[in-house]
């Protein structure tokens, strides 16, 4: 079974950089896997912010990038803000149809 | 402007069944991938179904013969059934429109409690 691995936490200064990471149980996450990351904030459905491992959706602020480093995907944060406060997930498409999350990462700005 | 409303959660009792809606507005449910993603209590997303817009259907291992995807062109509607139910299907059920290899488009979700 793939899992796919998120840190379930990450602490950032406001004006600090943050790099939440994505990877594999087994194995490297290339571009192949079609990254694409999530914000949530609690009682709220999730709001994309980036996809093709590196194309930021309509609206989302230049802060927010992706990436492929070393084996994993990556969402960079630049210059955090306290609204970027929130839970963000990752998932992977495995092909054929099948899909995986990772298990999320709570970012704490402060 | 694109919308999906879902609805049909509710609570039912271990073993029960329900049908979950998704109405979609501003696009054409048929012509789209769709999908159906949940989310128990305090924990993360949880992938469940897929459909695209040829029929075929995908399901994650935890719910494959228990769950059925389906749509309703004439209504515009992405259905989940949802049978064979247990405690550890206790979430809010989303729909999502998949594009361009992402979730663009979500619903506000349906919570199912699966309770006696």
């Amino acid at each position: 079974q793939t899992v796919v691995t998120q840190e379930p936490s990450f602490s950032v200064s406001p004006g600090g950089t943050a790099t939440l990471t994505c990877g594999l149980s087994s194995g490297s996450v290339s571009t192949s896997y079609y990254p694409s990351w999530y914000q949530q904030t609690p009682g709220q459905a999730p709001r994309t912010l980036i996809y093709k491992t590196n194309t930021r959706s309509s609206g989302v602020p230049d802060r927010f990038s992706g990436s492929i480093l070393g084996n994993k995907a990556a969402l960079t944060i630049t210059g955090a803000q306290a609204d970027d406060e929130s839970d963000y997930y990752c998932v992977l498409y495995l092909g054929s149809g099948v899909w995986v999350f990772g298990g999320g990462t709570k970012l704490t700005v402060l | 402007e694109v919308q999906l409303v879902e609805s049909g959660g509710g609570l039912i009792q271990p073993g029960g069944s329900l049908r979950l809606s998704c109405a979609a507005s501003g696009f054409t449910v048929s012509s789209s991938y769709m999908t159906w993603v949940r989310q128990a209590p305090g924990k993360g997303l949880e992938w469940v179904s897929y459909i695209y817009s040829g029929g075929s259907t995908f399901y994650a291992d935890s719910v494959r013969g228990r769950f059925s995807i389906s749509r309703d062109n004439s209504k515009n509607t992405l259905y989940l059934q949802v049978n064979s139910l247990r405690a550890e299907d206790t979430a809010v059920y989303y729909c999502a429109r998949a594009y361009d290899y992402s979730f663009d488009y979500w619903g506000q979700g349906t919570l199912v409690t699966v309770s006696s």
